[in-house]
């Protein structure tokens, strides 16, 4: 019964590779949201898609692009992984109609040696 | 944009003692103001939330109070107990945008037994 998933859950990889996290959630939830969480924390937004539509875009390198196949589906790949790239990846969904509370996933541990 | 500031950064009480986080925003059109608790190696969740129509809201040991005159809004936890140890962000969500979160940059709240 897992609302927001997540694959994989830690991934350990060289600088230069390319690598996706993938997430899926069950909630039937038209939003879906990527954030990365750093050393010190700080969760910030990079992606929102609402119905398969782009809607939030932060400045985030040109590297990391999302694709949602579906409303139910958010993906994240990110190429040529550098040292900073290193941090917690969290998907969340939120339902936008009306109530605004955003559920997480379990977050990816990306680690880039 | 909306920028949200979370004070204190640590903060360590004595178990049954309260706890108070402080936020302040810069967007006085942020009408929704959420707390999510994330535990150590786990995903940030909803504890509490609050709309800019309402001054006050309480749910058994924790409460949040908004002042909107002044852009800010807090936290309080009372009767601390050991399993309150977490990270606690606060975020704020303007009107003219109904997915954004901005977060705080996170309390880590420590419950001495």
């Amino acid at each position: 019964d897992t609302a927001v998933s997540q694959t994989p859950k830690y991934l350990v990889t060289q600088m230069g590779n390319d690598k996706s996290i993938k997430c899926e959630q069950n909630l039937g939830h038209d939003t879906m949201y990527w954030y990365k969480q750093d050393s010190k924390k700080f969760l910030k937004i990079m992606f929102s898609y609402n119905n398969k539509e782009l809607i939030i875009n932060e400045t985030v390198p040109n590297r990391f692009s999302p694709k949602s196949p579906d409303k139910a589906h958010l993906n994240l790949h990110i190429n040529s992984l550098e040292l900073g790239d290193s941090a917690v990846y969290f998907c969340a969904s939120s339902d936008g109609q009306g109530s605004y509370e955003q559920y997480f996933g379990p977050g990816t541990r990306l680690t880039v040696t | 944009g909306e920028n949200v500031e979370q004070h204190p950064s640590t903060l360590s009480v004595q178990e049954g003692d309260s706890a108070v986080i402080k936020c302040t925003y810069s967007d006085s059109a942020s009408n929704y103001f959420p707390w999510y608790k994330q535990e150590l190696g786990k995903r940030p969740q909803l504890i509490i939330d609050i709309r800019s129509n309402v001054g006050e809201k309480k749910d058994q040991r924790i409460a949040v109070t908004l002042n909107k005159t002044a852009k800010h809004f807090s936290l309080h936890i009372t009767e601390t107990q050991p399993e309150d140890s977490a990270v606690y962000f606060c975020a704020a969500k303007p009107s003219s945008n109904d997915y954004k979160l901005s977060f705080g940059a996170g309390t880590t709240v420590t419950v001495r037994a």
